[in-house]
């Protein structure tokens, strides 16, 4: 069965310091992969997307992620983190194209000190 | 701005009742719509996948006498939590995936539910 593990439940950087969150899945085929942010009272805003080609991944933000076959990771990275950045970040798996069904990882609460 | 909105954004009642939550895509046409639901600290887990016209599909595990979904427009889907129990308190999310966009869904805020 697929799954996914977001190994760290929290995280405390300093501001300006890089971050990196885990995401490691389990799954058959090629995944499509997705890490999303959710900050209280707004819902969940899409980070960045794997789904094929180059395996280096740029989304919004400043925030990357890098997809690795060979550990079954796709760990979401920033180098320099801002105050605001502080909220829950979920890494996702599609199921299968096309249908959109998500596996979520148990989420990642990235606390950001002044 | 937000593309998914859901209302109400959170909602208290007593056992036994019934709470309807509404979530809509505010620019765009979503034939499928998925509802979610999170648990303190926990994860979101796929309750049921609405489709417009059709019945629903639901998860395994998921009573769908419990949860009663309805999507009757191509921009409103409404999930009703039935005789609700404070087991039923919960973070209840719906998302949206945008066509033309592979693979993309945009979530709802969320609508918090407490059950007393």
């Amino acid at each position: 069965a697929q799954s996914v593990t977001q190994p760290d439940i929290h995280i405390t950087v300093s501001e300006g310091a890089s971050l990196e969150l885990r995401c490691n899945y389990s799954y058959g085929a090629t995944p499509y992969l997705f890490w999303y942010v959710q900050s209280p009272g707004q819902g969940l805003q899409l980070l960045l997307k794997y789904f094929s080609g180059d395996t280096l991944v740029q989304g919004i933000k400043g925030f990357e992620a890098e997809f690795k076959r060979s550990q079954s990771s796709f760990n979401l990275r920033k180098p320099s983190v801002h105050w605001s950045d502080a909220a829950e970040y979920f890494c996702a798996v599609a199921t299968s194209r096309g249908t959109y069904k998500y596996i979520f990882g148990t989420g990642t609460r990235l606390k950001v000190l002044a | 701005g937000a593309v998914v909105s859901q209302h109400p954004s959170w909602v208290i009642c007593k056992s036994g009742t019934s709470v309807k939550i509404e979530c809509r895509s505010l620019d765009f046409q979503a034939t499928t719509m998925f509802w979610y639901r999170q648990f303190p600290k926990q994860s979101l887990m796929l309750m049921a996948t609405s489709n417009e016209g059709s019945k629903a599909t639901y998860e395994q595990g998921v009573e769908k006498d419990k949860f009663l979904i309805n999507h009757a427009s191509l921009t409103l889907s409404t999930l009703t939590v039935t005789s609700a129990h404070p087991e039923d308190s919960s973070f209840y999310i719906c998302s949206a995936p945008r066509p033309g966009l592979q693979e993309t869904q945009y979530f709802g805020p969320g609508t918090r539910l407490l059950v007393l």
